[in-house]
This record gives C-alpha cells, sequence and structure tokens, in this order.
C-alpha cells in the first residue's frame, strides 16, 4: 500500500490528452513539493517533473504538473505511442521522515 | 554529463550481507544528497535510504531501520548501502539517485539483488 495515491492505468489516443492524479496528505504533498517520473519499460526512471510544475531541459511542454491542497496531476498532452510508460509521483514525508512514491500508473495509448 | 554507476548487487542467502557502491561523475558530488531506491520484480518504486550532501544526516525506511546503512565517500564520489540480515522481501532492482530540488534528478541503471535460500 503506498503513500501516495495514483489511478493503476489509463489510456487515450494519440494525439490526445491525459491526466494521471496523485494523492496524499497535508503532510506530505499538502506541504512539500512533488516531482513526477518517467519509467519505460526496461528503464531506469527520468524525472518528468520537479517543484509541482516545473521541466527539467530537453522535457517537453506537452508535459505539465499542477498541485492543488494534498493532490498533484500530471498532464500530458498530444499523446504519441512512446508516451507509453509507467508514470510516478513523489515527494516527502515529514512524518515518516523519508521519501515518498506513488503506486504508478501505466499509461496505455490506444 | 551526469553519470551515477551502481555495483555490488547479486545473489545472496537470507541473513546475509552485501555492499552496494554507486560512483558519481559530471557534477560536484560533495553538494548533493543521494538516496538509494528500489524496485521489486513487477511492483513500484520504494524509497530505501538517503543522505545529505551538506551534514551527512541519514534517513531510512522503518523496513531497513537497524540492518542496512547509508554512507558516503565525498573524496570518492561515492555513495554506498551496507545491508545485513537481508530477507527475501529485499530482492529488487536498486537504483542509486542525484537529489535536487526535492526530486531524484538523476537516476543509475540499477543494479539487482536478488536474496533467495
Amino acid at each position: 500500500q503506498s503513500v501516495l495515491t495514483q489511478p493503476p492505468s489509463v489510456s487515450a489516443a494519440p494525439g490526445q490528452k491525459v491526466t494521471i492524479s496523485c494523492s496524499g496528505s497535508t503532510s506530505n504533498i499538502g506541504n512539500n513539493f512533488v516531482s513526477w517520473y518517467q519509467q519505460i519499460p526496461g528503464t531506469a526512471p527520468k524525472l518528468l517533473i520537479y517543484e509541482n510544475n516545473k521541466r527539467p531541459s530537453g522535457i517537453p511542454d506537452r508535459f505539465s504538473g499542477s498541485k492543488s491542497g494534498r493532490s498533484a496531476t500530471l498532464g500530458i498532452t498530444g499523446l504519441q505511442t512512446g508516451d507509453e510508460a509507467d508514470y510516478y509521483c513523489g515527494t516527502w514525508d515529514p512524518n515518516l521522515n523519508i521519501g515518498v512514491f506513488g503506486g504508478g500508473t501505466t499509461l496505455t495509448v490506444l | 554529463e551526469v553519470q551515477l554507476l551502481e555495483s555490488g548487487g547479486g545473489l545472496v542467502q537470507p541473513g546475509e550481507s552485501l555492499r552496494l557502491s554507486c560512483v558519481g561523475s559530471g557534477f560536484t558530488f560533495s553538494s548533493y544528497g543521494m538516496t538509494w531506491v528500489r524496485q521489486a520484480p513487477g511492483e513500484g518504486l520504494e524509497w530505501v535510504s538517503g543522505i545529505s550532501g551538506s551534514d551527512g544526516r541519514t534517513y531510512y525506511r522503518d523496513s531497513v531501520k537497524g540492518r542496512f546503512t547509508i554512507s558516503r565517500d565525498n573524496s570518492r564520489n561515492t555513495v554506498y548501502l551496507q545491508m545485513n540480515s537481508l530477507r527475501v522481501e529485499d530482492t529488487a532492482l536498486y537504483y542509486c539517485t542525484k537529489r535536487s530540488a526535492s526530486s531524484h534528478d538523476y537516476w543509475g541503471q540499477g543494479t539487482l539483488v536478488t536474496v533467495s535460500s
């Protein structure tokens, strides 16, 4: 059971938009930055979004992040087959004094 | 270019020990916190342990406290994870990550730890 809750899977057609939610608590998401990671099967995770809504260099603006209260959302527009991957949210939990991740969401581009 | 290279994984029996190493390059190693994140086969990411860059403060998830020890040698640009009393449930791919801006901004390719009798 992960501290952060994500839907197990989402799907959409190429060119469409999808959102992935990440729900936590006031102590973790509510009071800390959220980051998002993309993991293509067989490869290491890659940072997509940091500090809730910032993109590292090289990440296209099709990827966006937002946070409100105890939840965060990853948005992906203009879906491509290459976006098929597992997506994880992450933050710090001061109650546990450790980092935490969501359980991951598998994106299928139909 | 930032690179993280893990090593030290392998097949061990329950109760045995392993020491993982992660060598960082392409950044000022001593200035950044480092963490170990693991992923059991077919499962999600699990934060294991972290060490700060500035004061060497350490953090552990409950399930590894007292068994795992994270440390760093800034002269060798290396972070370690000493894993004792290994359990079957510790079986996973262990990733080393660099911390920046409240995120894991770079990840290694991982080293596989298998605990089985």
